[in-house]
């Protein structure tokens, strides 16, 4: 298995709910991230999880809740979010030790996010 | 900091090659390629590390001059399928924030028949 699934693929949601994203990889990959990318823009990195602890916080509002309950699961939760923060949400993930700059990313194919 | 990739866009007709250029003003321990097709996650196609190692695709070449920060993506003899936005990706060592890959505003590439 050498992909990376996010759930859903797209979500709609109003400014006063609560919703996860779901991402799961069964490679063994011990570094998990979350990236947020808008139309037309590069992929910007949010958190990066590194052997099922928290690593890096790009300075992300508190409305976006990352957990990483085991090496293979990856859940990004959302609450009271605004309209600006629809976007495609991207998991990846890499091997451990060097890590992406050694080994690069596997792409999820993204959750793409509407917030009304 | 993020690398500046040129040019911002290029149209080719099937065949024709094409080049597409990566630069860091900082050091660099490793230079990433990313296609992505329109509502698609981004595809790994090559990694070029410090010290000459390639990893990718055989059908991709590509180049990183150390001294310059500069990588270029070389495509030669262009299909419809290389159609997408390329986005380099760099990381200036490996662990913690080091490690982490910081991209290009990417390079939207139009394969024409």
């Amino acid at each position: 298995d050498t992909e990376v699934t996010q759930t859903p693929k797209h979500l709609v949601m109003g400014m006063t709910n609560k919703k996860s994203l779901k991402c799961e990889q069964h490679m063994g990959h011990r570094a998990m991230y979350w990236y947020k990318q808008k139309a037309k823009k590069p992929p910007e990195l949010m958190f990066v999880y590194s052997y099922e602890k928290l690593s890096i916080n790009e300075s992300v509002p508190s409305r976006f809740s990352p957990e990483c309950p085991n090496s293979s699961l990856l859940n990004l939760h959302l609450h009271a979010l605004q309209p600006e923060d629809s976007a495609l949400y991207l998991c990846a993930s890499s091997q451990g030790g060097r890590g992406p700059s050694f080994y690069g990313y596997t792409f999820g194919s993204g959750t793409r996010l509407t917030v009304v | 900091q993020q690398p500046v990739q040129s040019p911002q866009a290029v149209i080719l007709r099937e065949g024709e090659d094409a080049v597409i250029n990566c630069s860091s003003s900082k050091a660099l321990y490793s230079v990433h390629w990313y296609r992505q097709k329109h509502g698609e996650a981004p595809v790994f196609l090559m990694i070029l590390l410090k010290g000459g190692e390639q990893k990718g695709h055989e059908k991709i070449s590509a180049s990183f001059n150390e001294k310059k920060q500069q990588s270029s993506l070389y495509l030669t003899a262009s299909q419809l399928s290389y159609s997408g936005t390329y986005f380099c990706g760099t990381a200036k060592g490996y662990g913690g924030s080091q490690g982490n890959l910081i991209f290009g505003k990417g390079t939207k590439l139009s394969v024409k028949p």
